[in-house]
């Protein structure tokens, strides 16, 4: 399967404590977005890299969150400090980038997170 | 900020029947994207317009963007049990990267 995979798929914790997501893109995307979804609503963008770079991040990030993608392939996202609000599928996304004008995105099947 | 409207936000059709849904932005925008969410699963893309006034087909779909370049619309003709599911449309602005997707609008058909 060469498509966008994430891991974990369910992910249940206790308020307070952190988490971590992985994501790996299609491997000849050199952009990865993370989006965050809830019921009844559409994708709301978190932050994106090109290549290893973190190049914009959502004002609504609180600083509890944080992403990486050290060698611009796979990235994680990690939340701190888990709070019931954070409850939501997680999404990532890649796509590439040619002459400035980028392609579409390759959606990832998610990660539910459920903060109890 | 920038933000993207969606209606209907929810439309329950017979199959076989026409299904239209509109989307429009707060601000001009570069181009247009139109996602498909089946119950359970992830955004899968289906076109992206560029151009003012801009038509696409694809098979049943017809997109439009408009020729202000800040609404777009997509039409489904003889609505199948298939196409149930999310539909959103997701803008991007000349001066940024990012998406900004809409509510996204339901269709359910019943056949």
């Amino acid at each position: 399967d060469t498509g966008v995979s994430q891991d974990p798929r369910h992910k249940i914790t206790k308020r307070g404590q952190n988490v971590t997501f992985r994501c790996d893109p299609i491997s000849e995307h050199n952009r990865l977005y993370w989006y965050r979804q809830t019921l009844g609503q559409g994708p709301e963008f978190l932050t994106y890299f090109q290549n290893e770079a973190q190049l914009e991040k959502s004002r609504l990030l609180s600083d509890r969150f944080s992403a990486e993608r050290p060698k611009g392939s796979f990235s994680t996202l990690e939340i701190q400090r888990t709070e019931q609000g954070d409850s939501a599928m997680y999404l990532c996304a890649s796509s590439k980038v040619a002459g400035g004008l980028p392609y579409e995105q390759y959606f990832g099947p998610g990660t539910r997170l459920t903060v109890t | 900020g920038q933000q993207v409207m969606q209606i209907p936000q929810y439309q329950h059709v017979q199959e076989g029947e026409d299904f239209t849904t509109y989307c429009n932005s707060s601000t001009t925008l570069s181009n247009i994207q139109w996602y498909k969410q089946r119950p359970g699963g992830h955004p899968v893309f289906l076109i992206q317009l560029v151009k003012s006034g801009e038509v696409k087909k694809q098979k049943r779909l017809t997109f439009q963007f408009g020729e202000a370049k800040k609404n777009s619309s997509l039409h489904i003709t003889a609505t199948q049990t298939t196409d149930v599911g999310t539909y959103f449309c997701a803008g991007r602005r000349p001066s940024g990267n990012k998406l900004v997707f809409g509510a996204g609008t339901i269709l359910r058909v019943k056949s």
